[in-house]
C-alpha cells in the first residue's frame, strides 16, 4: 500500500487532455514538494515535473503539475501515443522521515 | 552525461544478503545523495535510502534493521546490502543521484529474484 494513492490506470485518445491524480496528506504532499517522473517499461524513470509545477528542460509544455493542498495533479494535453507510460507522483514525508511514492499509474492512449 | 552503471546478484535464496554496487561516471560523486529505489513486480517505486559522499545515510523505517548502504568516494561507487531477504524483497533494483527532491540520474536497475 503506497503512502501516495494514484489511480492504477486511466486512458485517452489522441488530442485529448488528461489528469492524473496523487493523493497525499499533510505531512507530505501538504508540506513539501511534489515530483512526477515518467517511466516506459523495463526502463528507468525518468522526473517529468519537479516542485510541484517546474519542467526540466525537454520536457514538452503539454506536460504540466499542480498542487491542491494534499494533493497533486499531473496533466497531460494535446495526447500523444508515445505518451503512454507508467506515470509516479512522489513528495518527502514530514512524518516518516521517507521519500515515498504513490503506486503509479498507467496511461493508455486509445 | 553522468552514467550509473550498476551490477549484482540477480538471484537469492531466502535469508541470504543481497549486495548491489553502483559505479558513477562523469559527474561528481560530492554535493548529491546517492539513492537506492526498488520496484516489486507490477507495483510501485519505493525509496530503500540514500547516502552522501560522507558516509551520511538515510534509510526508509521499514527496512533499517535490515539494510546498509556504504560509500567509496575513491571509486565513485556506492553499495546497497539488505540482509534476510524474503520472497517480498523481490524487486527491481535501481540506483539513482538525488539532488534535492529530484531524482535525476538513474542506473539501469537490476531485477533481484529471492527464491528458494
Amino acid at each position: 500500500q503506497s503512502v501516495l494513492t494514484q489511480p492504477p490506470s486511466t486512458s485517452g485518445t489522441p488530442g485529448q487532455r488528461v489528469t492524473i491524480s496523487c493523493s497525499g496528506s499533510a505531512s507530505n504532499i501538504g508540506s513539501n514538494y511534489v515530483y512526477w517522473y515518467q517511466q516506459f517499461p523495463g526502463v528507468a524513470p525518468k522526473v517529468l515535473i519537479r516542485r510541484n509545477d517546474q519542467r526540466p528542460s525537454g520536457v514538452p509544455d503539454r506536460f504540466s503539475g499542480s498542487t491542491s493542498g494534499t494533493s497533486a495533479s499531473l496533466a497531460i494535453s494535446g495526447l500523444r501515443s508515445e505518451d503512454e507510460a507508467d506515470y509516479h507522483c512522489a513528495a518527502w514525508d514530514d512524518s516518516l522521515n521517507s521519500w515515498v511514492f504513490g503506486g503509479g499509474t498507467k496511461l493508455t492512449v486509445l | 552525461q553522468v552514467q550509473l552503471q550498476q551490477w549484482g546478484a540477480g538471484l537469492l535464496k531466502p535469508s541470504e544478503t543481497l549486495s548491489l554496487t553502483c559505479a558513477v561516471y562523469n559527474g561528481s560523486i560530492s554535493g548529491y545523495f546517492w539513492s537506492w529505489v526498488r520496484q516489486p513486480p507490477g507495483k510501485g517505486l519505493e525509496w530503500i535510502g540514500d547516502i552522501n559522499h560522507r558516509g551520511i545515510t538515510k534509510y526508509i523505517p521499514s527496512l533499517k534493521s535490515r539494510v546498509n548502504i556504504s560509500i567509496d568516494t575513491s571509486k565513485s561507487h556506492f553499495s546497497l546490502k539488505l540482509r534476510s531477504v524474503t520472497a517480498a524483497d523481490t524487486a527491481l533494483y535501481f540506483c539513482v543521484r538525488r539532488l534535492f527532491g529530484e531524482f535525476d540520474y538513474w542506473g539501469q536497475g537490476t531485477r533481484v529474484t529471492v527464491s528458494s
